[in-house]
């Protein structure tokens, strides 16, 4: 069976500093990966996708970026936080046709101070 | 104005009462419609998943699709305090590409 591991769950970060956070699939090849940022009590924005390695599309302009260096890791990463990096990450991967289902991590949360 | 739309709540009800869900959308492209179920402080999980018009059924849930009125429903039979979460509806347009558009999620709290 299919797994997805995120991490860490939890990080506090002052305003400057880099962020390096993670995602692995476990149990299928090939998949589609997505960084979505959940702000407190709003809906899920998607930050970026992958449907390979080393291709990333960027939906909405900011200070983050992600990388997929290997087919089952995804890398959401930051070298200055800003206060407004703030809120509720996740990974997520899809088949790779995709019929809208998707898998979600458990959820990474920061806080920028 | 957001293409999806969905009351925010919270949306309390007693144990063993219907819990009735809803998002309205503006793009006539969706064709895929989903619910999605989210505990606090964890990822979202696909509850329900329908692709034409009219109602599906699993179990207690029941979700219904008016493309004419671009208005999708979640109806939750006799409601359990385990039932209390965030329900996100989701859509997605495939000839735009593979990526889902979310509703802002309905807080619903079923209380014992």
């Amino acid at each position: 069976s299919q797994t997805i591991h995120q991490w860490p769950a939890t990080l506090v970060q002052p305003v400057g500093s880099p962020l390096s956070l993670e995602c692995t699939v476990e149990g299928t090849s090939n998949p589609n990966l997505y960084w979505y940022r959940q702000a407190a009590g709003r809906g899920l924005q998607l930050l970026f996708y992958s449907v390979g390695i080393g291709q990333i599309s960027s939906e909405v302009p900011q200070n983050l970026s992600a990388s997929r260096p290997q087919d089952r890791q995804f890398i959401l990463s930051s070298k200055k936080l800003l206060l407004s990096d703030s809120g509720f990450y996740l990974c997520a991967w899809s088949p790779l046709v995709n019929t809208g289902e998707l898998f979600f991590g458990e959820g990474s949360r920061l806080t920028v101070l | 104005q957001k293409e999806v739309e969905q009351d925010p709540g919270p949306l309390s009800v007693p144990e063993g009462a219907i819990v009735s869900l809803n998002c309205t959308y503006s793009n006539s492209a969706f064709q895929y419609f989903m619910w999605y179920r989210q505990y606090s402080r964890k990822g979202p999980e696909l509850l329900m998943y329908t692709y034409s018009s009219g109602n599906k059924e699993d179990g207690r849930f029941t979700a219904q699709v008016d493309k004419s009125s671009k208005y999708i429903s979640l109806f939750i039979r006799d409601s359990q305090p385990s039932d209390s979460a965030t329900y996100l509806c989701a859509m997605i347009n495939k000839a735009a590409g593979n990526k889902l558009t979310f509703g802002g999620g309905t807080r619903v709290l079923v209380k014992p």
